[in-house]
C-alpha cells in the first residue's frame, strides 16, 4: 500500500514568515512529486513538480526533495493571507497513478 | 500552463436521472484521465483511472454500472452519474496527465452536483 503522509495541521504562521510545508512517502520508486493549493470548495491547483533531489524555486515557492530520506517539502517565502489553503502532496510512480496526501491546512494570519 | 476545462460547474438533479460532467484537456494530450470525489472537509477519493481507448480502471467500492465513465479521445473524459441519489451528491473532480512533455496532472474546476 503506496502512502503519503502531511501533518493536517492547521499549521498557522504571520504574515510575512516563511510556512514550511512536509509530506513523507512510502513508495521508494516514486519518480514524480507535486504540491497543490486546494482552497475551500475549489479544486487543486498545481503550485510546484520536483522530480530530482535538491531545491526547485518559483517565485516565492520552493520545493525540496530529498529521496534516499523520502521526503519532500514545500516553503512559502513572505507567507500572504491569500496563501490560507490546504496544500496537498502528490507522488506517482511508474504507473503514473497519483497517491495523495490527505493535505496541510495552513492559516497565515495578518 | 496547461488546462483542465470540467463543465457544468454545479448540477441539481432529481433523484433517479443521470447527469453526465466533462471533462476536457484544451492545450494538450490527455494519455490519462482521473476522476475523483471529495466530500466536504475530506480527502480526495480516487474514483477511476482511464486511459483513452480503453475501459477505465475503478477503485475498489466504486460501482462501474453507476458511474459510467468514457474516454473517447485525448482530450476529452466523461463521467455519467446513473439513477443519482441524494447520497451521490459530492464535488466530483477530473484531472488530466500531460503524458508527452512529462507526467505532471493538472485538475478541472470541479463539479458540485446535489441530488434531490
Amino acid at each position: 500500500q503506496k502512502e503519503v503522509e502531511q501533518n493536517s495541521g492547521p499549521l498557522s504562521v504571520p504574515e510575512g514568515a516563511i510556512a514550511s510545508l512536509n509530506c513523507t512517502y512510502s513508495d521508494r520508486g516514486s519518480q514524480s512529486f507535486f504540491w497543490y493549493r486546494q482552497y475551500s470548495g475549489k479544486s487543486p491547483e498545481l503550485i510546484m513538480s520536483i522530480y530530482s533531489n535538491g531545491d526547485k524555486e518559483d517565485g516565492r515557492f520552493t520545493a525540496q526533495l530529498n529521496k534516499a530520506s523520502q521526503y519532500v517539502s514545500l516553503l512559502i517565502r513572505d507567507s500572504q493571507p491569500s496563501d490560507s489553503a490546504t496544500y496537498l502532496c502528490a507522488v506517482t510512480g511508474g504507473s503514473y497513478i497519483p497517491t495523495f496526501g490527505r493535505g496541510t491546512s495552513l492559516i497565515v494570519h495578518p | 500552463g496547461a488546462v483542465v476545462s470540467q463543465h457544468p460547474s454545479w448540477v441539481i438533479c432529481k433523484s433517479g436521472t443521470s447527469v453526465k460532467i466533462e471533462c476536457r484537456s484544451l492545450d494538450f494530450q490527455a494519455t490519462t484521465m482521473f476522476w475523483y470525489r471529495q466530500f466536504p472537509k475530506q480527502s480526495l477519493m480516487l474514483m477511476a483511472t482511464s486511459n483513452e481507448g480503453s475501459k477505465a480502471t475503478y477503485e475498489q467500492g466504486v460501482e462501474k454500472d453507476k458511474f459510467l465513465i468514457n474516454h473517447a479521445s485525448l482530450t476529452l473524459s466523461t463521467l455519467t452519474v446513473t439513477s443519482a441519489h441524494p447520497e451521490d451528491s459530492s464535488f466530483y473532480i477530473c484531472s488530466a496527465r500531460d503524458g508527452y512533455t512529462g507526467n505532471t496532472i493538472y485538475f478541472g474546476e470541479g463539479s458540485w452536483l446535489t441530488v434531490v
